[in-house]
């Protein structure tokens, strides 16, 4: 089973600032099986990224996901108000075929 | 637009059973995989369930096998998870999630529904 970590735990930034958010695997995966998603506060995850940096319908181009192997990033270049919330790396494998990352947390400093 | 809602959360006691159901539409249903995911109060997303758009491959985490079975039905255009033999660590907010297509991500998410073991 791969198995992604996230760090930071918690990212303390202000509006404005740049969030850069880590995601490491266990084993290697196929970046074009890695994904992000934002979850608000009260809200389900929605899509961010997939295959590791290509944005999904809607999502503004300040979100942007690069990495290969076993370290990816999602970096978001000027946060928004709406951008603080939690966000998720999820890699497509084989057993389990999903695994999702414990999370990143971006809040307001 | 893609929509997807569950339906058939509730409290339940420990050991007993409880069906979730999902209702799709917006999409060509029966094209596409689906997922359960569910959430513990306070905690990060655990994925659940996978099957393929017609049925034919399903995958359970180690944690739910041989306690919840995932299913569909495309003719209703709806994806359900029978739950057994529910623990309290079961307790969390369920999701359902339209699969990409591409075995890449998840597109589409339901707004979700609590389940609740207790006695």
């Amino acid at each position: 089973e791969i198995v992604l970590t996230q760090s930071p735990g918690t990212l303390s930034l202000s509006p404005g600032e740049r969030a850069t958010l880590s995601c490491r695997a266990s084993q290697s995966v196929s970046s074009s099986y890695l994904a992000w998603y934002q979850q608000r506060p009260g809200q389900a995850p929605r899509l961010l990224l997939f295959g590791a940096s290509s944005r999904a319908t809607g999502i503004p181009d300040r979100f942007g996901g690069s990495g290969s192997g076993t370290d990816f990033t999602l970096t978001i270049s000027r946060l928004e108000p709406e951008d603080f919330a939690i966000y998720y790396c999820q890699q497509y494998g084989s057993s389990p075929p999903v695994t999702f990352g414990p999370g990143t947390t971006v809040d307001i400093k | 637009q893609v929509q997807l809602v569950e339906s058939g959360g509730g409290v339940v006691q420990p050991g007993r059973s409880l069906r979730l159901s999902c209702a799709a539409s917006g999409f060509s249903f029966s094209s596409y995989g689906m997922h359960w995911v569910r959430q513990a109060p306070g905690k990060g997303l655990e994925w659940v369930a996978v099957m393929s758009y017609d049925g034919s491959y399903k995958y359970h985490v180690d944690s739910v096998k041989g306690r919840f079975t995932i299913s569909r039905d495309n003719s209703k255009n709806t994806l359900y998870l029978q739950m057994t033999s529910l623990r309290a660590e079961d307790t969390a907010v369920y999701y359902c999630a339209k699969d990409s297509g591409n075995l890449n991500s998840l597109d589409y998410w339901g707004q979700g529904t609590l389940v609740t073991v207790s006695s």
